[in-house]
């Protein structure tokens, strides 16, 4: 089946400092990717929708300067928490839908923990 | 580590069909329970959640699921469904003490008119 690889699982990083996540699809190609934040004892909250080639589309109150997202190929979407604070520290997951939005996969998650 | 299995990739039913899908977890702790829908083209919605109380919890567009603490079940229904719930189901777990949502595979639902 379709399998999505989300990279780190964790990281632990400074404040300040950026950190990239990445979501590759294994075995499929990724028109669309979504990348959604979940918040201590709530539900997913989707962050921004990236389709290929072009430039995602951000969720209202998500800054797109702080959140930088880039689908540059079928199989790749990364998010980079830049100059990120303790605030930023959440779980980040994403997901790929494969051509014509057939089907939806899920990566494994990033713990960010900003110190 | 928790983890989620859905046991039915894709179901397909006829209007006006009763729909139970299946949600089991493996983690011995307390958990966090939900199940979300993907419509075709959008994003993830939540349709449900379980947290505490009442182990049957209603949901959104007629949705409810039954956690049975014994079984590590979390089984989704709707007693008559309709074309429009043609989507993809996910059920999802959080350990109380750990916000990592772990998501099953997926059902595609697809409901005939």
């Amino acid at each position: 089946g379709a399998v999505v690889s989300q990279h780190p699982s964790r990281v632990i990083c400074k404040s300040g400092t950026s950190v990239k996540i990445e979501c590759r699809s294994l075995d499929f190609q990724a028109t669309t990717m979504f990348w959604y934040r979940q918040f201590p004892k709530q539900s997913l909250m989707l962050m921004a929708t990236s389709n290929e080639g072009s430039k995602a589309t951000y969720e209202q109150g998500v800054e797109k300067d702080k959140f930088l997202i880039n689908h540059a190929s079928l199989t790749l979407s990364t998010l980079t928490v830049t100059s990120a604070h303790p605030e930023d520290s959440s779980f980040y997951i994403c997901s790929a839908s494969q051509v014509n939005l057939r089907g939806y996969t899920f990566g494994s998650g990033t713990r960010l923990t900003v110190v | 580590a928790q983890s989620v299995s859905q046991h039915n990739h894709h179901v397909i039913l006829s209007e006006a069909a009763s729909l139970e899908l299946g949600c089991n977890y493996s983690y011995g702790g307390t958990v966090n329970l939900f199940w979300y829908v993907q419509y075709p083209g959008q994003h993830l919605q939540l349709l449900l959640k379980y947290f505490s109380g009442d182990p049957l919890v209603k949901g959104i567009k007629g949705f409810e699921a039954e956690f049975i603490k014994s079984k590590f079940s979390f089984n989704l229904r709707k007693p008559s469904v309709q074309w429009s719930d043609t989507a993809e189901y996910f059920c999802a777990v959080n350990a109380y003490n750990n916000n990592d949502m772990r998501f099953g595979a997926g059902t595609r639902l697809t409901v005939k008119p």
